[in-house]
């Protein structure tokens, strides 16, 4: 099975930061992961396909990169909305497993 | 609008059984892959099981295989998941989800329904 490790697993940062959050995998798997959002008490919500492509009405100030097996999540200006949890997940093979998670806190 | 609904999630001895159901709406349910994804009390998400369109291919987290089997009636728009021999490390809520497309994410998701594994 592909492992995927994101760090940091804890992030504390303050609106209108610039922020990255980073999943690697433990082999190749192309383009083919995705990024989530979760709140708490709330399902996760999909920000980002391919590694790269953004999730229809998922705001601009979101992107991703990355190809093989390192990527990342940029947010380029925190917003309060976007204080949560961040998931990768690795849709190249089965079980298509997640990160750990990233707790991005308020400062 | 899409929408998943989860059911059939409670209480349940170790050793014991139990059948999620999610009922989809708003897209044309046969077309896609179906999963279910977890999430522990307090702990990150685990994904448990994916199902094709067409109920000729299913897939399972090592976690699961042999006592989780997942399932789907396209004409009444339905996904199950058959839970046998549960562990108390089976506590979590439960979440179906679409893909968006295979190798693309999970594009919708239901509220969760919360499987509880005690004596």
């Amino acid at each position: 099975d592909i492992q995927l490790t994101q760090s940091p697993s804890f992030l504390s940062a303050s609106v209108g930061d610039r922020v990255t959050i980073t999943c690697r995998a433990s082999q190749g798997i192309s383009t083919y992961l995705a990024w989530y959002q979760q709140k708490p008490g709330k399902a996760p919500k999909l920000l980002i396909y391919a590694a790269s492509t953004l999730q229809s009405g998922v705001p601009s100030r979101f992107s991703g990169s990355g190809s093989g097996t390192e990527f990342t999540l940029t947010i380029s200006s925190l917003q309060p909305e976007d204080f949560a949890t961040y998931y990768c997940q690795q849709l190249n093979s089965y079980p298509n497993t997640f990160g750990q998670g990233t707790k991005l806190e308020i400062k | 609008e899409v929408q998943l609904l989860e059911s059939g999630g409670g209480l349940v001895q170790p050793g014991g059984s139990l059948r999620l159901s999610c009922a989809a709406s708003g897209f044309s349910f046969s077309s896609y892959v179906m999963n279910w994804v977890r999430q522990a009390p307090g702990k990150g998400l685990e994904w448990v099981s994916g199902i094709s369109g067409s109920s000729s291919r299913t897939y399972y987290a090592d976690s699961v295989k042999g006592r989780f089997t997942s399932s789907r009636d396209n004409a009444k728009n339905t996904l199950y998941l058959q839970m046998n021999s549960l562990r108390a490390e089976d506590t979590a809520v439960y979440y179906c989800a679409k893909d968006l497309t295979v190798t693309r994410g999970l594009d919708y998701w239901g509220q969760g329904t919360l499987v509880t594994v005690s004596s």
